[in-house]
């Protein structure tokens, strides 16, 4: 079934490390998007990415890095600048007639 | 900067009564999208209905209908015949065409009461 992968669902970090959630996508989409979501609140972007080997930064970036040398995949790496990273994280990608598919999310926890 | 609001932070409805949702945004782009995803307690994300600016008629999906003033910007969510299965924080999005960002709204918790 075409979807949206992300992996892993539950990640613990130590302070100064840096942790890569991983996306993959087989719905052959061009765009796709790292969201973050804090308990009761709605979804910040963090990166986007329209085509491989470009992307731009949302309204949050700082303390994150992503690539994209494949259509297919989307990484995002919480650095240890990202002051506090303990979060719902959100990848999805972008049909051509605009709405978005996500994946399940990873639940990032900082010990 | 777009902005969406939701002004209803908590709503409830007695399962198979009509419910409906609010919503407002502040652009000054004239074709747009517009839509409601719901999330229910597992988190997934999923699209409950989409509506184009430039189009005039109200987008429906079964149950779900939406009421979109595009003078007043505004965009609300309709439940028809509530279920409990509706139970789910309901997020309004925009998206500008051109660049692609999708915004969303604070959410709405709706429970949906036997």
């Amino acid at each position: 079934d075409g979807g949206i992968t992300q992996s892993p669902k539950y990640l613990f970090r130590k302070e100064g490390q840096n942790v890569t959630l991983s996306c993959e996508q087989n719905l052959n989409h061009d765009a796709m998007y790292w969201y973050r979501q804090d308990p009761g609140q709605g979804l910040r972007l963090i990166y986007y990415s329209q085509i491989v080997n470009d992307f731009q930064k949302g309204d949050i970036a700082e303390g994150y890095s992503v690539s994209r040398e494949k259509k297919e995949s989307f990484p995002l790496t919480v650095t240890s600048a990202q002051k506090n990273p303990t979060a719902f994280y959100l990848c999805a990608s972008r049909k051509s007639t605009g709405e978005l598919f996500f994946g399940e999310g990873s639940r990032l926890t900082v010990l | 900067a777009q902005t969406v609001t939701q002004s209803q932070p908590e709503m409830s409805v007695q399962e198979a009564e009509t419910v409906t949702l609010s919503c407002t945004y502040d652009t000054s782009e004239s074709n747009y999208y517009l839509f409601w995803y719901k999330q229910p307690p597992s988190r997934q994300m999923i699209l409950v209905i989409r509506q184009e600016a430039y189009k005039q008629q109200n987008a429906t999906e079964n149950r779900f209908s939406v009421n979109f003033q595009k003078a007043a910007k505004s965009f609300s969510l309709k439940i028809s015949d509530s279920q409990l299965g509706d139970t789910a924080m309901y997020f309004c999005a925009f998206m500008k065409l051109v660049v692609s960002r999708l915004t969303f709204g604070e959410g709405t918790q709706l429970t949906v009461n036997p």
